[in-house]
């Protein structure tokens, strides 16, 4: 079964220095997000992207986050200065556009900014 | 916003049949997903509702109630492997979800 892929699966980082968490979404998907889950808290939508620009953010999706798809296959997500409270887990998803089969979720990257 | 409510916390024993509810805001709605998550890991989808009712997949069902901004998940023939996070999703008109808090099931034997 196909499966979104993130790497890395944790990693962490001193508060102030940038993060490039990395995702291979499904190869013939063309909608593409970012979701983070602070711990113990719910799954919270930062970012989705089509068509090689980002079509909605979230509050959370400050001029600190970018995204980039930078070849055919990766996607991913900068956090330029990391801040104590950008830990959590980040989640890739990737959706062909129909909404059945909803959106396939990577296996997250646990980011901790310490 | 669109709000996404469903209960913090279940339990039920093994064999056991369980009715997870999750309500949510009418305006704006196109359809509810649940996932399953266990715990550090990501969410695995369960099912999607667009239509009014219910629809079955083997011993997961999923109900929806458009009117009512209402639907739920139910778990038959209860396992321990079951024990995780719920959660409830909602597709609005953006092609974001919204999620509730999750409904952590506690399966005993």
């Amino acid at each position: 079964e196909p499966e979104v892929t993130q790497t890395p699966s944790h990693q962490v980082t001193q508060m102030g220095q940038e993060v490039i968490l990395r995702c291979v979404p499904i190869s013939n998907h063309l909608y593409f997000y970012w979701y983070r889950q602070i711990l113990g808290q719910k799954v919270e939508f930062l970012v989705s992207f089509y068509n090689n620009e980002i079509s909605e953010k979230s509050e959370i999706f400050d001029d600190q986050f970018s995204v980039e798809r930078p070849d055919g296959s990766n996607f991913t997500l900068k956090i330029r200065s990391t801040k104590l409270e950008d830990s959590a887990m980040y989640f890739c998803a990737s959706s062909d556009g129909t909404e059945t089969y909803g959106y396939t979720f990577g296996s997250g990257t646990r980011l901790t900014v310490v | 916003g669109q709000n996404i409510d469903q209960p913090t916390e279940m339990t039920a024993t093994e064999g056991a049949i369980v009715q997870i509810n999750c309500t949510y805001q009418t305006s704006g709605f196109n359809g509810l997903f649940w996932y399953q998550q266990h715990a550090g890991e990501a969410p695995t989808f369960l099912s999607y509702n667009v239509l009014d009712g219910l629809e079955e997949k083997g011993r997961f069902s999923s109900f929806l109630s458009r009117s009512k901004g209402y639907s739920y998940l139910l778990l038959k023939e209860l396992q321990m492997k079951d024990s995780a996070s719920y959660l409830c999703a909602g597709f609005y008109n953006t092609d974001k979800l919204i999620f509730g808090t999750g409904t952590r099931l506690q399966v005993f034997p």
